[in-house]
């Protein structure tokens, strides 16, 4: 596509419950990235896909959350059992390769937890 | 770990005026720099990206410098427009790392 792409846009859930992210990146872009932007703070590192393998987790908070690749292509990342300081807007980028090429970055899922 | 701070948090200058944002960093060991922007909304836009080995980078009226063993980065934005109203980010690409690691931002308000 033209673009990196995220859904869903906006996202309203309750507490306790599981959310599923989705983002379809750059066609060819080997690269994928998810970050994390909580109110008033700066962008947060979650993980790191390299094809579908995930070289780099370490930024994910907690075991409620993971995060799946499919090729190439699109990417999901969970959150289970959803806490209030879950709620944040959720970034993925993509970029043709690792090795710290430019990121292009989708517009985002907002994600409040009530 | 690598921390990031931007100066100032935020910024409001009349149309026209030329202005210099800043960017520093901790951790020297760094592969690259990049400058993004966020409009509300929206996802990030990258504006301009320096390798490790390079002093600086030019993009229209956009001129970012390095200076790795100091830390420092800075984004210069010559004869600034309203459009250029916005949240400026910088990130840097650690050294063996997979992964940018972001300051907080600068909000810029250009004022017609």
């Amino acid at each position: 596509g033209a673009g990196v792409s995220q859904s869903p846009s906006n996202k309203v859930t309750e507490k306790g419950k599981d959310v599923e992210l989705r983002c379809d990146p750059i066609s060819g872009h080997t690269a994928l990235y998810w970050y994390r932007q909580r109110l008033g703070q700066g962008l947060e590192f979650l993980i790191y896909f390299q094809g579908n393998s995930a070289p780099d987790k370490s930024g994910l908070p907690s075991d409620r959350f993971s995060a799946e690749r499919t090729g190439e292509s699109v990417s999901t990342l969970t959150i289970q059992r959803t806490q209030q300081e879950d709620s944040a807007v959720y970034l993925c980028a993509s970029s043709f390769s690792q090795g710290g090429e430019t990121q292009y970055f989708g517009p985002g899922t907002r994600l409040l937890v009530l | 770990k690598q921390e990031v701070t931007q100066i100032p948090a935020a910024l409001s200058v009349p149309e026209g005026e030329n202005l210099v944002l800043n960017c520093s960093f901790t951790d020297s060991a760094i592969y690259n720099l990049q400058w993004f922007r966020q409009d509300p909304g929206k996802g990030l836009t990258s504006l301009l990206l320096i390798q490790s080995s390079q002093r600086e980078q030019t993009s229209g009226r956009l001129n970012a410098s390095l200076d790795k063993s100091s830390g420092r980065s800075t984004l210069y934005i010559a004869a600034s427009q309203p459009g250029d109203s916005a949240t400026y980010l910088c990130a840097v690409f650690g050294a063996g790392s997979y992964q940018l690691t972001f300051g907080k931002g600068t909000k810029l308000s250009v004022i017609p």
